[in-house]
């Protein structure tokens, strides 16, 4: 039972250019989302999906992109990397939300942008 | 907006203490909370998830109690181990598919 899988587990980009981090889970979630984590900011939600085909934006969205074309892939797309993106991002999925579903974690990709 | 913060942001004991990492929302409409676990270089590990409708849940040595109105929870960590050295995060699902997290205490218990 894999979980939450990220790839990669480390990237450096220049600025300006684009990238994906890939993301898959294997527990047939519904639920799945993006977040970055920042020193002393916590997680921030950057995009979710409830479902495939379904996706909508969180607090910080503005330089990503996603989409959902099956239940098991939540792709984030960096469109033009900025050094403000240089984070550590996190996806997590749930069978639900707002019940007794609790978010299962990847084990994230740090980013650095130069 | 919904705003959850962590009291300390890091916390030292000795190990056999028991301990109290506290969490507050400002909030109160919410749907449940969750209590994490992160070590370094690592993903979350969901400990405890509380429903809004609960006042508290146990997992062996970690208690998490929630108090909507006064828009608290702690999380009671019995006998502390140097195994139990991580980052604890507490985080609120207030509906509209949006979890909200607070940054976290870090926790060293010195064997």
């Amino acid at each position: 039972n894999a979980g939450v899988t990220q790839t990669p587990k480390f990237q450096v980009l220049k600025t300006g250019q684009s990238m994906t981090l890939q993301c898959a889970q294997d527990m047939n979630h519904e639920y799945m989302s993006w977040y970055r984590q920042d020193p002393g900011m916590g997680l921030r939600l950057i995009h979710y999906s409830v479902g495939a085909g379904i996706t909508d934006q969180g607090e910080v969205p503005n330089g990503y992109n996603v989409s959902r074309s099956t239940t098991e892939d939540f792709p984030l797309r960096l469109l033009s990397a900025a050094p403000s993106q240089t984070s550590v991002y996190f996806c997590a999925s749930s069978y639900s939300v707002g019940g007794n579903s609790p978010l299962h974690f990847g084990n994230g990709t740090r980013l650095t942008v130069t | 907006k919904q705003e959850v913060t962590q009291i300390p942001a890091a916390l030292s004991v000795p190990e056999g203490e028991n301990l109290v990492l506290n969490c507050s929302f400002t909030d109160s409409a919410i749907y449940n909370l969750q209590w994490f676990r992160q070590d370094p270089g690592k993903g979350l590990t969901s400990l405890l998830l509380i429903q809004s409708s609960q006042r508290e849940q146990t997992s062996g040595r970690l208690n998490a109690s929630l108090d909507k109105s006064s828009g608290r929870s702690t999380l009671y960590i019995a006998a502390s181990q140097p195994g139990d050295s991580a980052t604890y995060l507490c985080a609120v699902d207030g509906g509209g598919f949006k979890t909200i997290f607070g940054a976290g205490t870090r926790l060293f218990v010195k064997a």
